[in-house]
């Protein structure tokens, strides 16, 4: 079946550290992978998204690529900050009548 | 526009009671899905409909049902409660490839179950 794993957190940053959390995922076809972020007490935000493979998906300074080659599609940061403190969840759609499937989240903390 | 609306926000309930929880999509989105979130967990799947069918179901006792009205909103009912119920049910709704298939979730229910 389809599957996403993410790494374990937590995830400890110092301020504008480089942030890199790992990715990978399991499905027939061409799922579409997103990557969603759960701040403290609120629901899920779309981060960003990518439909098909060497798409880059960007947004707020966070990017991932989608490498159908090696199946995975890492969020990344150059600079992160105390406001990016939150989980992390990457997810994927093999297609629009799937449900999307979550990897079990990454939980980032910055501090000053 | 408007995004996806749950009610109520919490919610605290008696083991063995019933509840029912709410969801109000985006605007012209007519799928619709429903998540339990839970520390150990993490996030499951419940249900999806579309077009009120349900057209998805996760791995979850009869005791989780849903249903979804014509104008696209959705409730899901839990009978019976048991404390392992107690979780964020998180309602999320999707304009299909318009959306490149992501979903737009709520704010979430938080139940507890005592």
């Amino acid at each position: 079946g389809n599957s996403v794993t993410q790494m374990e957190g937590p995830v400890t940053l110092s301020e504008e550290a480089f942030l890199t959390i790992n990715c990978t995922y399991t499905a027939t076809g061409y799922p579409s992978l997103f990557w969603y972020v759960q701040y403290p007490g609120e629901g899920l935000q779309l981060l960003l998204k990518a439909t098909k493979a060497d798409d880059k998906g960007s947004n707020k300074g966070f990017e991932a690529t989608y490498r159908k080659e090696t199946t995975s599609f890492h969020l990344e940061k150059g600079s992160v900050q105390v406001s990016d403190s939150a989980v992390y969840f990457c997810a994927l759609r093999a297609s629009g009548n799937t449900p999307l499937v979550f990897g079990k989240g990454t939980r980032l903390s910055v501090i000053a | 526009k408007a995004g996806v609306t749950q009610t109520p926000r919490y919610l605290i309930k008696t083991r063995g009671q019933q509840v029912t929880l709410s969801c109000s999509p985006i605007s012209g989105h007519r799928s619709v899905s429903w998540y339990q979130q839970t520390p150990g967990q993490g996030l499951q799947f419940l249900f999806e409909y579309f077009s009120e069918t349900q057209r998805n179901k996760g791995n979850f006792p009869g005791r989780f049902s849903g249903r979804q009205f014509s104008n696209s909103r959705s409730e899901m009912n839990v009978s019976t409660l048991e404390l392992g119920d107690s979780a964020l049910y998180l309602c999320a709704s999707s304009g299909g490839l318009r959306s490149g298939y992501g979903y737009t979730f709520g704010s979430g229910t938080r139940l507890t179950v005592v």
